[in-house]
């Protein structure tokens, strides 16, 4: 079946430091990419999306770009601020019957230290 | 706009009991999605309701059963509890049209504990 394969963490970085997290999948098909951001005792939030090959999603000044050739979807930010430090999940949607479901990575946990 | 809200925040039950969770969804959305996210661990997807239905369940056994009400709103039941179903469970909301649903947004979750 799809599944995602996030960069293990956990990644701590200096404030103002150059992010990547890593994100690969397997899919049949061409599903929708997302980065949703969990931080410390609350739900997920979307954080960005994209929908076709070669798309790029922006927010909060984080991208990332749907490779089909690479089947990745790397998360990067120039420079990370302490409030960027959060556990942070790669998905990709997937049919299950008639539904539309997500299918999580593992998460990576950031730390950002002033 | 009225984001996905959960109830109860937090929830500590004994094994063999059973449980209700219950999810809004966000305005103008018809589908509601359930996952269970173990400590550590991505969300699993557990069932979609749209329309009043189950329209999509994963590899959860029957005791995880779930409701959805005319307002959209959903309840997610759990019977005879095990120590295992102690996770934080999340509810998410999206709109369908045609049986294929946009974005799914999230709301923060019931943490379930279970003795």
């Amino acid at each position: 079946g799809n599944s995602v394969t996030q960069m293990e963490g956990p990644v701590t970085l200096s404030e103002e430091a150059f992010l990547t997290i890593n994100c690969t999948y397997t899919a049949t098909g061409y599903p929708s990419l997302f980065w949703y951001v969990q931080y410390p005792g609350e739900g997920l939030q979307l954080l960005l999306k994209a929908t076709k090959a070669d798309d790029k999603g922006s927010n909060k000044g984080f991208e990332a770009t749907y490779r089909k050739e690479t089947t990745s979807f790397h998360l990067e930010k120039g420079s990370v601020q302490v409030s960027d430090s959060a556990v942070y999940f790669c998905a990709l949607s997937d049919a299950v019957q008639g539904a539309q479901k997500l299918v999580f990575g593992q998460g990576t946990r950031l730390t950002i230290n002033p | 706009e009225t984001g996905v809200t959960q109830s109860p925040t937090h929830l500590i039950k004994t094994r063999g009991q059973q449980v209700t969770l219950r999810c809004s969804s966000q305005s103008g959305h018809n589908t509601v999605s359930w996952y269970q996210q173990a400590l550590g661990q991505g969300p699993q997807f557990i069932f979609q309701y749209y329309r009043e239905e189950e329209n999509g369940r994963g590899n959860f056994p029957p005791r995880f059963s779930g409701l959805q009400f005319p307002n959209y709103s959903s309840e997610l039941n759990v019977n005879a509890l095990e120590l295992d179903d102690s996770a934080l469970y999340l509810c998410a909301s999206s709109f369908a049209r045609g049986g294929i649903s946009d974005t799914q947004y999230f709301g923060p979750g019931t943490r379930l504990t279970v003795l």
